[in-house]
């Protein structure tokens, strides 16, 4: 079975600082990871996904996530971050293949603060 | 990609009735997912919806609360059956495509 773990439920942060978001996972097979996002009364949206090659893959709005396979994270950064990326952040794990559904984390409230 | 709509998008509801949610995909789907996402917590897995054969239900969720119907390849409904407050939660549909998961927006549901 496949877990993921989000070790901190809510990172407050001052806008223009750096942030991180930890995601561990476990499995005993290879998986896909994500990260999404979910805006306050908003629906979800993939922020980000790591299926195979380059283990650095960014987003759009200036977040990237590295997956690591030794330390079975896939943790988030952004260097510089907004009041607008002010949400709550989900990574998720799925076994590629398509017959299984995502298995998420708890969840991280990142709140920008001015 | 798949572009996923669902009805209603919010509902208030009193306890003791159902609310029937609609999930409708662009594209024929073999898998459907229905999540759960009660206020301020993550998204649960209620259960997989195959068209033609009878949905599997994770642990702690089961048919008589939450039947599901799944009569195409394009379409499913979660009816929530005699609602409590604790019921109050967001409800997604889910299609899984070929290198991720897609969702619906969600039906935001009140039961007073």
């Amino acid at each position: 079975a496949q877990s993921v773990t989000q070790l901190d439920s809510q990172v407050p942060v001052f806008e223009e600082a750096p942030v991180e978001l930890r995601c561990n996972y476990s499995s005993s097979v290879s998986v896909y990871l994500f990260w999404y996002v979910q805006y306050p009364n908003q629906g979800l949206q993939l922020l980000l996904k790591y299926l195979s090659g380059s283990t650095l893959v960014e987003s759009i709005n200036g977040f990237e996530a590295e997956f690591n396979k030794s330390q079975t994270s896939f943790h988030l950064r952004k260097p510089s971050v907004h009041i607008s990326d002010t949400a709550e952040y989900f990574c998720a794990v799925i076994s590629p293949g398509g017959n299984t559904p995502l298995v998420f984390g708890k969840g991280t409230r990142l709140s920008v603060i001015a | 990609s798949a572009v996923i709509s669902q009805k209603p998008s919010r509902d208030i509801c009193q306890r003791g009735t159902s609310l029937t949610i609609q999930c409708q995909v662009d594209s024929q789907v073999t898998m459907m997912f229905w999540y759960r996402q009660q206020p301020g917590q993550s998204l649960t897995l209620i259960a997989t919806a195959n068209q033609g054969s009878e949905a599997t239900y994770e642990s702690g969720f089961v048919i008589d609360k939450f039947p599901i119907s799944r009569p195409n390849l394009t379409f499913s409904t979660l009816t929530v059956s005699n609602m409590s407050p604790e019921d109050s939660s967001i409800y997604l549909c889910s299609v899984v495509g070929k290198e991720t998961q897609y969702f619906g927006p969600g039906t935001r549901l009140l039961v007073l």
